[in-house]
């Protein structure tokens, strides 16, 4: 199957830091991208959904301002999270649709954050 | 509203027993379906999908599952369970075609003792 890669897969960063987390399809074009974040022992929670050269589609209650999304090729998006706080702390995992056969979309390892 | 239920959050069994792991979701239209499997600190893995064709879906390392509308079910079975099955699994659904947008449950962990 095609292959997501995500960076980096573990970051610790200091509150009030911004943190940035890339997110690349290596063997096929993606026009649309998402993020999830998961908390310990739970689902996933589907944050946005980017396309490339255009503004990312917020969840309701997910601050745009303090989770900016840019995907600005077909083969790469970054989530970075501004002024990190320790709520802030989770698995960050995103996905890339691929645009052939059904649209499958292809996960990424996931990257674990945590705000000290 | 469009949701996905998956009951029992741990699932334990033999190795060798049968796994079945439930997943039932509410929609007005026809949905796509998903299960994934998710190990520790890593990414998902499709294991299977149900896109409107066939309602017996096969897919990788043994696992198997049945889209039942009457039922709104598409519970995750595999005939004898390994080791290397323990992780946490995802039912997942998209209602607007394809990948869109996909909504999980809430996950099942799957343990499997000698």
């Amino acid at each position: 199957g095609a292959v997501v890669s995500q960076h980096p897969s573990r970051v610790i960063c200091k509150s009030g830091t911004s943190v940035k987390i890339e997110c690349r399809s290596l063997d096929f074009q993606a026009t649309t991208m998402f993020w999830y974040r998961q908390f310990p022992k739970q689902s996933l929670m589907l944050m946005a959904t980017s396309n490339e050269g255009s503004k990312a589609t917020y969840e309701q209650g997910v601050e745009k301002d303090k989770f900016l999304i840019n995907h600005a090729s077909l083969t790469l998006s970054t989530l970075t999270v501004t002024s990190a706080h320790p709520e802030d702390s989770s698995f960050y995992i995103c996905s890339a649709r691929s645009d052939r056969g059904f649209n499958e979309a292809f996960f990424g390892q996931g990257t674990r954050l945590t705000v000290v | 509203a469009q949701s996905v239920t998956q009951l029992g959050s741990h699932v334990s069994v033999s190795e060798g027993a049968l796994v079945l792991l439930r997943c039932n979701y509410s929609s007005s239209v026809p949905p796509y379906l998903f299960w994934y499997v998710q190990y520790p600190n890593q990414g998902l893995q499709l294991l299977l999908k149900y896109t409107s064709a066939a309602t017996l879906v096969k897919g990788i390392n043994g696992f198997e599952a049945e889209f039942k509308k009457s039922e709104t079910s598409f519970h995750l079975t595999k005939p004898s369970a390994h080791m290397s099955d323990a992780a946490e699994y995802f039912c997942a659904v998209s209602f607007s075609g394809g990948y869109n947008k996909l909504i999980f449950g809430a996950g099942t962990r799957l343990a499997v003792h000698p």
